[in-house]
């Protein structure tokens, strides 16, 4: 089945600076790469995805890259804010998705 | 819209009770799931259902069970709880299969003693 590793599993940054987090997986057959943005006491919401035909996406100050060759993909923060604080999943899949452990981003004011 | 609701939010359960986790959901979306959250493990997929009828197994199943008899309702069966189980269970839902936006629910917190 696919496995899904996420890095870091924290990450603390400075408001205004960016945060990256990325992931790998590794079934070839996942073609589709969705990032969850998870707040204290709720459930997951979509944040951005992206499918296997694109390489980048971008939606404000959020982006995501993906490296079909290398099975890696990439979340990036831009200009940081103290409601970016959360824990944010990765997953990869098509008609079941494989999460990634989770990175707790706190941003610092 | 409510969207996915689950019941109950909390429960406690002694060590071999049976229950039921309630999942509903009311945007007419075929896909539905179960995951697990654990600390340090991210979300790991149940069981999950493409449409009323079908349902497969996810990364995790031992020890649950599913059914999909209306679009709306995706119950998951606990048949003898055990303290592995302790977890946060999250349902969700899609439009079409996994490959679409998932609406989480809010939340299931499970204590087994």
């Amino acid at each position: 089945g696919e496995n899904v590793e996420q890095h870091p599993s924290t990450l603390s940054v400075q408001e205004g600076d960016s945060a990256v987090i990325k992931c790998t997986y590794s079934d070839s057959a996942s073609n589709y790469f969705p990032w969850y943005k998870q707040e204290l006491g709720k459930g997951p919401q979509l944040i951005i995805d992206i499918r296997s035909n694109v390489g980048e996406k971008k939606d404000q100050r959020i982006a995501v890259t993906l490296n079909k060759t290398a099975k890696h993909f990439s979340l990036h923060i831009t200009e940081t804010q103290p409601e970016d604080s959360a824990v944010y999943f990765c997953a990869a899949g098509f008609y079941k998705l494989s999460f990634g452990a989770g990175t707790t981003v706190t941003v610092r004011a | 819209n409510a969207g996915v609701t689950q019941t109950p939010k909390f429960q406690v359960l002694k060590t071999g009770q049976s229950m039921t986790l309630q999942c509903a959901q009311d945007m007419n979306h075929e896909y539905m799931s179960w995951y697990r959250q654990d600390p340090g493990m991210g979300l790991r997929l149940i069981h999950y259902s493409v449409g009323a009828g079908i349902t497969d197994q996810g990364e995790v199943p031992n020890g649950y069970n599913v059914s999909r008899s209306t679009t709306e309702d995706f119950p998951l069966r606990l048949l003898s709880a055990a303290p592995s189980q302790t977890s946060v269970y999250f349902c969700a839902s899609s439009y079409g299969l996994a490959d679409n936006e998932q609406f989480f629910g809010p939340g299931t917190r499970l204590t087994v003693l």
